[in-house]
Formats: C-alpha cells, sequence, structure tokens
C-alpha cells in the first residue's frame, strides 16, 4: 500500500465550478499536510500546509484535514482557468530526518 | 529574489553512460533536497541536506546514484551507470531551515530521458 493515495484524473471543469481534490493517506505519523500546484514543466509551488484536523481558509482555496478517517482535501471556489495545473498533496514526518510524501497529483483543466 | 537555479534542463543519455545535475539554491536556505519524478508520479525525495551534511539518503539508489554538496551551496547528483528506469524528471528544491514543516523552494527540474 502507497503511503499517500491520490486520483490522477484528469478533471476537467468550467470556469466558475467548485473543484474538490482528495487524498488518502495510511501513516498516521504523519505530521503536517500540504497542497502543491504544478504547472507543466515547471517545479510543484506551495499551495497551502496545515497541521490539525479542520479546515484552512486562503482566498479561494480550502484546505481539510480529517486526521481519524486518514483524510484530505483541497476545495477551489470560483475556479479560473489560470487554476489548471497538476495538484499534488503531500505530507511529513519526522522519522531520522524530516520525510516528505508526495501523492501522483491529480490533473485540473479549468474550461473558459 | 532569485529562485532555485537547475541544469541542464534537459538530458538524453544511453543507458550505462553516466550524468549529473547541478542545483543551485535560494541564497541562505541551509536545506537543499533532491527528487525524483517519474511520469505521472508524485516526486519521491532521494536524499536531503543540511549546509554540507547529509540528513538522510535512505531512498537513494546508491549503487548508482551519489550526491554532494560542497561548501553547504550547490549541489550536484550524480547518476553512474543510468539505467532505462532512471528516465525521470530531477527536481531540486531548497529551505530556508530543516524541519516537517518548511515551505520547499522548487527549481525547474532537469528531464532526463534514458535510452
Amino acid at each position: 500500500q502507497k503511503e499517500v493515495e491520490q486520483d490522477p484524473g484528469p478533471l476537467s471543469v468550467p470556469e466558475g465550478a467548485i473543484v474538490s481534490l482528495n487524498c488518502t493517506y495510511s501513516n498516521s505519523a504523519f505530521q503536517y499536510f500540504m497542497w502543491y500546484r504544478q504547472y507543466s514543466r515547471k517545479g510543484p509551488e506551495l499551495l497551502m500546509y496545515t497541521y490539525s484536523s479542520g479546515n484552512k481558509e486562503d482566498g479561494r482555496f480550502t484546505a481539510q484535514v480529517d486526521k481519524s478517517s486518514k483524510y484530505i482535501s483541497l476545495f477551489i471556489r470560483d475556479s479560473q482557468p489560470s487554476d489548471s495545473a497538476t495538484y499534488l498533496c503531500a505530507m511529513s514526518v519526522t522519522v531520522a530526518g524530516n520525510q516528505f510524501y508526495f501523492g501522483t497529483g491529480t490533473s485540473l483543466t479549468v474550461i473558459p | 529574489e532569485a529562485g532555485v537555479a537547475q541544469s541542464p534542463r534537459y538530458k538524453i543519455i544511453e543507458k550505462r553512460q553516466s550524468v549529473a545535475f547541478w542545483c543551485n539554491p535560494i541564497s541562505g536556505h541551509a536545506t537543499l533536497y533532491w527528487y525524483q519524478q517519474i511520469l505521472g508520479q508524485g516526486p519521491k525525495l532521494l536524499i536531503q541536506f543540511q549546509n554540507n551534511g547529509v540528513v538522510d539518503d535512505s531512498q537513494l539508489p546508491k549503487d548508482r546514484f551519489s550526491a554532494e554538496r560542497l561548501k553547504g551551496v550547490d549541489s550536484t547528483l550524480k547518476i553512474q551507470p543510468a539505467k532505462l528506469e532512471d528516465s525521470a524528471v530531477y527536481l531540486c528544491a531548497s529551505s530556508l531551515i530543516q524541519g516537517p514543516y518548511n515551505e520547499q523552494f522548487f527549481g525547474p527540474g532537469t528531464r532526463l530521458t534514458v535510452l
């Protein structure tokens, strides 16, 4: 079983739609939960991170963590064509150094 | 502020050849990471440095991969000899300090094709 599972999509939505991206994980020791956005031919860039269960909002983006279900989500409101990218969830744990585990990424296309 | 620089951007080699990738992190960033991202997969952490010391290299295939960060700034990742399954994008990232959460800034990556 992979440490982090993420639906690869692809996901295609009309402009203005609400997008829901999800990841599940198996390691209950994960401490931090992150979402990265990766445009084609570019490196990932950090969108949001959370530490505890609950919601964290930043503009049109909301990150949600449910540690009891080992499930995290990223919601994008009023999606824009510029949101078209691959979204990667990532998680970290401190074990002999800090280990970072990424999901496979979900490809999102927002159609104008 | 300049971002993480990587070179070359693209490299094509034949199997059993050697290849090296170079990374220059953001100025002042003590922690440097090398990731391997195979097409359709998320990045996989290979090795991380704190200044010029290795923090963790448990995922690095040490029979063929090596990395160094002399003087705690630039870093080089080498593969010798390359295999077909090494075809991937090699991403370098840096962060200001070490920790389970510290924002990592990624470079554009080096796309390696092994024929």
